[in-house]
C-alpha cells in the first residue's frame, strides 16, 4: 500500500544549527504538503509544493519537491527554540493525502 | 483563513459508553471533512472521509459501526465513538480543505481517555 516515510524520526539540535527532514513516497505524488505540530497541539499547514523540482522558502524554512515527485525535504536554517515540534509531510496521490511518519525536532538552547 | 472548531478538547469516559466529537467549519462551508486518529508520537491516520448529505467513506480496518460519522450540514461533522473501550483512547482530530491555500485546516483535536 501507499507509504510515506520520513527520516529522521527524531532530531536534537543545538540552537543555531541547521535541521533537515526528508520525506519519501513509495509512489509518485500529485503534490506534497508540510505541517508543523507543536507538542500537545494540532497540525498547522505550512506549505504546498506541486511542481517537479519546486523550491519554496518561508523565512528560515526551505521546502523542496524532488524531480520525480516522490520525495521532498524541509530545511530549517539556524534553528530557534520556537522551531520545536513535529514536522509532517503529507503526500497527495490524487485520491487522498497520506501523512508521513513525522520528524520530532528538539532544539537545545 | 479557514477555521475549524472541534469540541470537546478532551473527554474521559467509562468503558461501554459513547462519546460524540463535533467538528465545525466556522467561516466556510466544508462539503468534505476528514477524521484522523493519532497515537502518541505517531503520525496521523485517516479514519474516514465525511461527506455532507451522504455516507462517510471509511478506511480499511476502521469499524464503521463503532465510529459513527454524521455530516448533516455544510458546517458540521460529528464522530461518535460507540461502546468505547480503553484501546479507543487516542487523539482524534478532524480537518477540512481550505480552498484558498489548498492546505488542510485542522481542528484542535480531542483527547479521548476511556477508563
Amino acid at each position: 500500500g501507499q507509504q510515506v516515510m520520513q527520516i529522521p524520526q527524531y532530531q536534537h539540535v543545538q540552537e543555531g544549527e541547521d535541521f533537515t527532514t526528508y520525506c519519501n513516497s513509495s509512489t509518485t505524488l500529485s503534490n506534497i504538503q508540510w505541517y508543523k505540530q507543536r507538542p500537545g497541539g494540532h497540525p498547522v499547514f505550512l506549505i504546498q509544493l506541486v511542481k517537479s523540482g519546486e523550491v519554496k522558502k518561508q523565512k528560515r524554512l526551505t521546502f523542496q519537491f524532488g524531480e520525480a515527485k516522490k520525495n521532498s525535504s524541509l530545511h530549517i536554517t539556524a534553528t530557534q527554540t520556537t522551531d520545536v515540534g513535529t514536522y509532517f509531510c503529507a503526500g497527495y496521490t490524487g485520491n487522498q493525502f497520506y501523512f508521513g511518519t513525522g520528524t520530532s525536532l528538539t532544539v537545545i538552547p | 483563513g479557514a477555521v475549524v472548531s472541534q469540541h470537546p478538547s478532551w473527554v474521559i469516559c467509562k468503558s461501554g459508553t459513547s462519546v460524540k466529537i463535533e467538528c465545525r467549519s466556522l467561516d466556510f462551508q466544508a462539503t468534505t471533512m476528514f477524521w484522523y486518529r493519532q497515537f502518541p508520537k505517531q503520525s496521523l491516520m485517516l479514519m474516514a472521509t465525511s461527506n455532507e448529505g451522504s455516507k462517510a467513506t471509511y478506511e480499511q480496518g476502521v469499524e464503521k459501526d463503532k465510529f459513527l460519522i454524521n455530516h448533516a450540514s455544510l458546517t458540521l461533522s460529528t464522530l461518535t465513538v460507540t461502546s468505547a473501550h480503553p484501546e479507543d483512547s487516542s487523539f482524534y482530530i478532524c480537518s477540512a480543505r481550505d480552498l484558498e491555500s489548498y492546505g488542510y485546516t485542522f481542528g484542535s483535536g480531542t483527547r479521548l481517555t476511556v477508563v
